[in-house]
Order: C-alpha cells, then sequence, then structure tokens
C-alpha cells in the first residue's frame, strides 16, 4: 500500500470554526489531491497540488483552501465550517503519469 | 446531468456466479477509463484500468464502448471478498489528473 497518512481520522466540530485536515505521504510522488464523498455523488475533487506551493482549485473549491510547503505534506482547511462541509474528505498521490491515484484512508468530518 | 452515471444497486449475487454492470459517461472527450474497488468505509483503490480493446485480470473483465460511450466490468465466479463499491472513473483529455467518478455500484456477494 501507498504509504499516505491522513490525521485526524475523525473529527467533530461546530460551524463558524476553522478545520485543517492534513494528509502526509512517504512516497515522494509529486502530485497530490483532496476530495470530498457523500452519498450518491461520486468523488468530487476540491484542490490538487501539482508541488510545493503550486496549488489549483478543483470543481468543489468553494469554502476550502489549501498549502503545501513540503512535498509530504498538503493542508486542506476549511476557514469556517459549515453543516454542508459534514463529508469524508479523502488525500490522493499520483506519479508522473498523474492517472492513477492512490488514496489515504480518510478523515470523518462531522460539522454540527 | 452527472458526466458519469452508475446504477448504485445493490446488485446481489450468489457466491459463485458471475455479475456484470456498466457505467455511461457524458465526454466524448474522454480518455482514460479505470475501475476503482471500494469496501464500506475505507478508501478507494484501483482495480483496474480499461483499454479499449477490452482486458482481464483474473477473474474481472472490462471492456469500452466508446461509440456508446459506456464501460463496463463482469466479475466471474464471485467470491464472498468481492462484495464492495464499484467506481467507475473517467478522465478527459484536456484535464489532466482530474478524475471523474461515478457514484458507485454496489455488489454484495451472498453465501
Amino acid at each position: 500500500d501507498a504509504g499516505i497518512t491522513q490525521s485526524p481520522r475523525h473529527k467533530v466540530t461546530e460551524t463558524g470554526t476553522p478545520v485543517t485536515l492534513r494528509c502526509h505521504q512517504t512516497e515522494n510522488h509529486r502530485y497530490m489531491y483532496w476530495y470530498r464523498q457523500d452519498p450518491g455523488h461520486g468523488l468530487r475533487l476540491i484542490h490538487y497540488s501539482y508541488g510545493v506551493k503550486d496549488t489549483d482549485k478543483g470543481e468543489v473549491s468553494d469554502g476550502y483552501s489549501v498549502s503545501r510547503s513540503k512535498t509530504e505534506d498538503f493542508l486542506l482547511t476549511l476557514e469556517s465550517a459549515t453543516s454542508s462541509q459534514t463529508s469524508v474528505y479523502f488525500c490522493a498521490i499520483s506519479e508522473d503519469n498523474q492517472e492513477t491515484q492512490y488514496f489515504g484512508p480518510g478523515t470523518r468530518l462531522l460539522v454540527l | 446531468r452527472k458526466e458519469v452515471e452508475q446504477d448504485p444497486g445493490p446488485f446481489n449475487v450468489p457466491e459463485g456466479a458471475t455479475v456484470a454492470f456498466n457505467c455511461t459517461y457524458s465526454n466524448s472527450a474522454s480518455q482514460s477509463f479505470f475501475w476503482y474497488r471500494q469496501d464500506c468505509r475505507k478508501e478507494p483503490k484501483l482495480l483496474m484500468s480499461v483499454y479499449s480493446s477490452g482486458n482481464e485480470d483474473g477473474r474481472f473483465t472490462a471492456q469500452l464502448n466508446r461509440a456508446s460511450q459506456y464501460i463496463s466490468l463482469l466479475i466471474r465466479d464471485s467470491k464472498l471478498s468481492d462484495s464492495a463499491t464499484y467506481l467507475c472513473v473517467v478522465t478527459l483529455t484536456d484535464s489532466w489528473g482530474k478524475l471523474q467518478f461515478g457514484a458507485g455500484t454496489q455488489v454484495v456477494v451472498t453465501p
């Protein structure tokens, strides 16, 4: 299995509070991604990174920001959490071919 | 309309039987196709890529029909361990690395 960890694995927070999720990889892969998964929807891309300090928006980026200061870490921040951001968040990484992606174990976030 | 659509199932399959299901995609510029498997409360994992000529990996066979814009997955001699949700994944020619995921088809293999 690819060396990807996510922290925390579970979090309960209140509306309006900031939340940061961390993705850490030991594979030295250049590309990293944040997805959310909700019932009835496929995984949807929030943000992605194609290198240190190089990031771009995905299809559901509103309300989220990311940072990548090191190859191995990709942070996802909810500046002010809302109940609609209750979801399961997956981080993924890929090698240069950019297509086969390997996923972390996920973070379950509940916003009350 | 969703970019990638799948029958959510569940497909209830007796152990040892064959099950097949499809996934349709809306964008004719779609370039690459994959099946991922996701176990309950786990992360998706790549099952197999789908090639234009069709391909097999053990008991799993994937087919691509570009004219009708769908891909299929067939599982032969189903095992209890095949119970999972199967995600159809498509990439677009002009969107490197950006995968379009279907919502998944649930397969339940029963003894």
